[in-house]
């Protein structure tokens, strides 16, 4: 069954670092999305990105944040000078189209710890 | 927004038992309910969903419940078996054809005894 894969699995940086994560979607799939989970919290929405531009994104997602698909496979989650607060796993998602009948795939996760 | 809260955190049950996993949800307008499995070191994947119009689903060992005038829904896993021992994820969605964007509960770790 295809796959999200998800790069690194660990990153580990130290604050005010610029870090770069990456996914690649599943195919087919149009929608991507980056969820994330600080240790002992809930996983949290933080962007959707369809058609080369930002469909939704949390408060959290601010100008520190930001997303592309620069040469149309990699999906990116940049985090322009990263907090200690940061520090949490980074899920990628995608989904073939934007509606319920079209579930989500997540990545395995990248573990980002700000130092 | 959405809160989503979910029951219990941990739950241990033996081989061969039920399992049942309670979520609560704020948001009235929340329409689509899916249940995610995350097994350690992988990403989380989709085991069963529910929209609103219907009450129960059922697949297999796995049913999922909805009482949308109470505002909450359940995962029931019949006869447990050690390969179900995982983190289980509730979430919600709002109708939208944007795209899924989902407000999760906070998990629950579910432990099978053989």
């Amino acid at each position: 069954e295809p796959e999200v894969t998800q790069t690194p699995s660990h990153q580990v940086t130290q604050m005010g670092q610029e870090v770069i994560l990456r996914c690649v979607p599943i195919s087919n799939h149009l929608y991507f999305y980056w969820y994330r989970q600080i240790l002992g919290q809930k996983v949290e929405f933080l962007v959707s990105f369809y058609n080369n531009e930002i469909s939704e994104k949390s408060e959290i997602f601010d100008d520190q944040f930001s997303v592309e698909r620069p040469d149309g496979s990699n999906f990116t989650l940049k985090i322009r000078s990263t907090k200690l607060e940061d520090s949490a796993m980074y899920f990628c998602a995608t989904s073939r189209t934007g509606s319920h009948n079209s579930p989500l795939h997540f990545g395995n996760g990248t573990r980002l710890t700000v130092t | 927004g959405e809160n989503v809260e979910q029951h219990p955190s941990t739950l241990s049950v033996q081989e061969g038992d039920s399992a049942v996993i309670k979520c609560t949800y704020s948001d009235s307008a929340s329409n689509y309910f899916p249940w995610y499995k995350q097994e350690l070191g992988k990403g989380s994947q989709l085991i069963i969903d529910i929209r609103s119009n219907v009450g129960e689903k059922k697949d297999q060992r796995i049913a999922v419940t909805l009482n949308k005038t109470a505002k909450h829904f359940s995962l029931h896993i019949t006869e447990t078996q050690p390969e179900d021992s995982a983190v289980y994820f509730c979430a919600t969605a709002r109708a939208n054809n944007a795209g899924n964007m989902l407000t999760f509960g906070g998990g629950t770790r579910l432990m099978v005894k053989p």
